[in-house]
């Protein structure tokens, strides 16, 4: 299946805590991007690479640490994890970073 | 005031109306502009994608973009209860990133 894929898709943690989630398309583009939805539906971006540069980068906490190490991954660290850092986190690409976005299924993050 | 501005809702419609669902933004840099349907859990769907002003069509689904008015449009014909969802409107111009709206959550009736 061409999609955009993300893992894990339900991540329960302690405050405190660092965790990774993982994100990978097959699409073949050029452009990646990290998305935050909170509990109101709002998605608000975050990061977003082009050819695995960084491009975008929101006004988002140093903990928050994206990696891209190759064109079709994009992977988001987050250190020393707090209450408020809990959402949906959405990965999504597009052909060029003029183009329409595909997102994945999202992960849910819950901290305890 | 937001750069972009879409009802929440909700929004609730019987089967076989047609669904009306609105943005307005202020930045007139926006050039292109997106429908997106969201389920309850689900990443968002990719509905339709327009640039500058006009029509487009795709099935049920007409998306309107009225940049004099800073408005767009997203129709719905014959609508069914698998339409039920949140729709996202998002807009950007250029290299900038995407502005989406807060979305408008659509119950259709049976």
């Amino acid at each position: 299946d061409t999609a955009v894929s993300q893992t894990p898709k339900y991540l329960v943690t302690q405050m405190g805590n660092d965790k990774s989630i993982k994100c990978e398309q097959n699409l073949g583009h050029d452009t990646m991007y990290w998305y935050k939805q909170d509990s109101k539906k709002f998605l608000k971006i975050m990061f977003s690479y082009n050819n695995k540069e960084l491009i975008i980068n929101e006004t988002v906490p140093n903990r928050f640490s994206p990696k891209s190490p190759d064109k079709a991954h994009l992977n988001l660290h987050i250190n020393s994890l707090e209450l408020g850092d809990s959402a949906v986190y959405f990965c999504a690409s597009s052909q060029d970073i003029t183009g329409p976005q595909y997102f994945g299924p999202g992960t849910r993050l819950t901290v305890l | 005031q937001k750069e972009v501005e879409q009802d929440p809702g909700p929004l609730s419609v019987p089967e076989g109306a047609i669904v009306s669902l609105n943005c307005t933004y202020s930045n007139s840099a926006f050039q292109y502009f997106m429908w997106y349907r969201q389920y309850s859990r689900k990443g968002p769907e990719l509905l339709m994608y327009t640039y500058s002003s006009g029509n487009k069509e795709d099935g049920r689904f007409t998306a309107q973009v009225d940049k004099s008015s800073k408005y767009i449009s997203l129709f719905i014909r014959d609508s069914q209860p698998s339409d039920s969802a949140t729709y996202l409107c998002a807009m950007k111009g250029g290299y900038q990133k995407v502005t989406f709206g807060t979305g408008t959550k659509l119950q259709v009736i049976p």
